[in-house]
């Protein structure tokens, strides 16, 4: 069975400075990940993926995200954090057999002024 | 392009009664799938549609139920409420399955 796992409720971090939200996951075979944004009251919006190919993926707002197979990880990053990166982070995965995405817990991320 | 709408945003039920909450798709895209999110138990998969066919279903009682219409539409019913069924419901569609999903503003729930 798929999981995904984010092993932080909350991570803080000083404006300017750079920022990780880690994700971990166990999955049959090759995956698909994701990483969504939730801002208070909102639906989740997609930030990037990984299906294959290159292990640093670009996303939405200066994002990026490593995928690393070996730690099986897809850890979130972003070179400098604005305090309007402040949100709820969530890690998904998909089987590449077409299952159903599943989400990990959240991380809230605390951008300090 | 319209993003996934659902509607109604925000209902208040009491115990025992049912509800049913809409979702109308990105334009094209043929998969709907719904999650509910609450404070404790994070985002849980209920069930997903491709063709008018369910394809997934996560771990939650039959009183959970839900449809896709030939236009993509899709509808989830709950009945006999409980004071746990109080949460965030959340929709969200793909062009085909395996593909992202892309949510909706969702649907505020309250059973009291």
């Amino acid at each position: 069975a798929q999981s995904v796992a984010q092993p932080e409720d909350q991570v803080n971090v000083a404006e300017g400075n750079p920022l990780t939200v880690k994700c971990t996951y166990s999955v049959s075979g090759n995956p698909y990940l994701f990483w969504y944004v939730q801002y208070p009251n909102r639906g989740l919006q997609f930030l990037l993926k990984y299906i294959t190919g290159d292990n640093l993926v670009k996303g939405s707002y200066g994002f990026e995200a490593e995928f690393n197979k070996s730690q099986t990880s897809f850890h979130l990053k972003k070179p400098s954090a604005l305090v309007s990166d402040s949100a709820l982070y969530f890690c998904a995965v998909r089987d590449i057999r077409g299952d159903k995405i599943i989400f990990g817990k959240g991380t809230r991320l605390h951008i300090l002024p | 392009k319209a993003g996934v709408t659902q509607t109604p945003r925000y209902l208040i039920k009491t115990r025992g009664q049912q509800v049913t909450l809409s979702c109308s798709p990105i334009s094209g895209h043929r998969s709907v799938s719904w999650y509910q999110q609450t404070p404790g138990q994070g985002l849980q998969f209920l069930f997903e549609y491709f063709s008018e066919t369910q394809r997934n279903k996560g771990n939650f009682p039959g009183r959970f139920s839900g449809r896709q219409f030939s236009n993509s539409r899709s509808e989830m019913n709950v009945s006999t409420l409980e004071l746990g069924d109080s949460a965030l419901y959340l929709c969200a569609s793909s062009p085909t399955l395996g593909n992202t999903i892309y949510f909706g503003e969702g649907s505020w729930l309250t059973v009291v």
